[in-house]
C-alpha cells in the first residue's frame, strides 16, 4: 500500500531532550516536507526537500533540522526542544517538484509532540 | 507574500443540504490552488485542484470548487451534505512568482460540521 509513514504517533518529552520523529514513503516520491499544525493557525511548513542531499527552509525552520539521505526517508530532528514546538506535525511527500508543479501531497498521520 | 483566508472557523450545515467553504488567496501571478480534508486523528487528504483551465473543478467525494479570478477565491462546494463530510478542511496555494517553488501555503482551516 502506498504510504507516507511518521513515527511515533505520540510523543512526550522534557525540554532540551534531543529528539527525531521519522518519516518514511514508499512511493518513490522526489519531494518531501515536514508542517506543523496549530489551532488558528493551520499548517505551516517547517522543511522541504526536493530530492536526495537537497533540503531547503519553510516558513518556521527555527529550532529544527531535516536530513535527506536516502529518497523514502526524510526525519525531522529536534536538537534542543522547548515547549513552543509542543504541536501537531505531519510529514508529506510528492512526485516530482511538488506542489510547485501542481501535485498533489500525500500526508503522513501525523505525530502528537508535547514539550514538557 | 502569497496568503490564504478561510474566513469562517466553522461552517454548519443540514444532511442533504448545500455546503459552501470560503477561501480567498493572494498570490503574485497566477496560483496553483488546492483543497485538502482531514479527518479525525488522520491526515490530511487532497480533495481537488486548480491549475489552469475550467474554472469549476470536481474532485472527491462529489466536492467541487470554483476559481474566481476577480474576486480571488477558491470556495469549496457540495451540492448535497453528507453526516460523513464533518472533517476540517484547509485550502492552500502556490503562486507561481514565488521566489522558492516548492512553498505551499495553507489556510488556518474551517470545521465542517453536518447534522442530521
Amino acid at each position: 500500500e502506498a504510504q507516507v509513514t511518521q513515527n511515533p504517533r505520540y510523543l512526550i518529552t522534557v525540554t532540551g531532550k534531543k529528539l527525531t520523529v521519522t518519516c518514511s514513503q514508499n512511493m518513490n516520491h522526489e519531494y518531501m516536507s515536514w508542517y506543523r499544525q496549530d489551532p488558528g493557525l493551520g499548517l505551516r511548513q517547517i522543511y522541504y526537500s526536493m530530492n536526495v542531499e537537497v533540503t531547503d527552509k519553510g516558513d518556521v525552520p527555527e529550532g529544527y533540522k531535516v536530513s535527506r539521505k536516502e529518497k523514502r526517508n526524510f526525519p525531522l530532528i529536534l536538537e534542543s526542544p522547548s515547549p513552543n514546538q509542543t504541536s501537531l506535525y505531519f510529514c508529506a511527500s510528492s512526485p516530482g517538484a511538488g506542489p510547485g508543479e501542481g501535485e498533489k501531497l500525500f500526508f503522513g498521520s501525523g505525530t502528537q509532540l508535547s514539550v514538557l | 507574500a502569497q496568503s490564504v483566508a478561510q474566513p469562517e472557523d466553522q461552517v454548519n450545515v443540514a444532511e442533504g443540504n448545500p455546503l459552501t467553504v470560503k477561501c480567498t488567496y493572494s498570490v503574485s501571478g497566477n496560483p496553483y490552488l488546492f483543497w485538502y480534508v482531514q479527518y479525525p486523528n488522520r491526515g490530511l487528504q487532497f480533495l481537488l485542484k486548480y491549475i489552469t483551465g475550467d474554472n469549476l473543478v470536481k474532485g472527491s467525494y462529489g466536492f467541487e470548487a470554483e476559481f474566481n479570478k476577480s474576486q480571488t477565491s477558491f470556495h469549496l462546494k457540495k451540492p448535497s451534505a453528507l453526516v460523513s463530510d464533518s472533517a476540517l478542511y484547509f485550502c492552500a496555494v502556490r503562486g507561481l512568482n514565488t521566489g522558492t517553488a516548492s512553498k505551499l501555503t495553507f489556510g488556518t482551516g474551517t470545521r465542517l460540521q453536518v447534522t442530521l
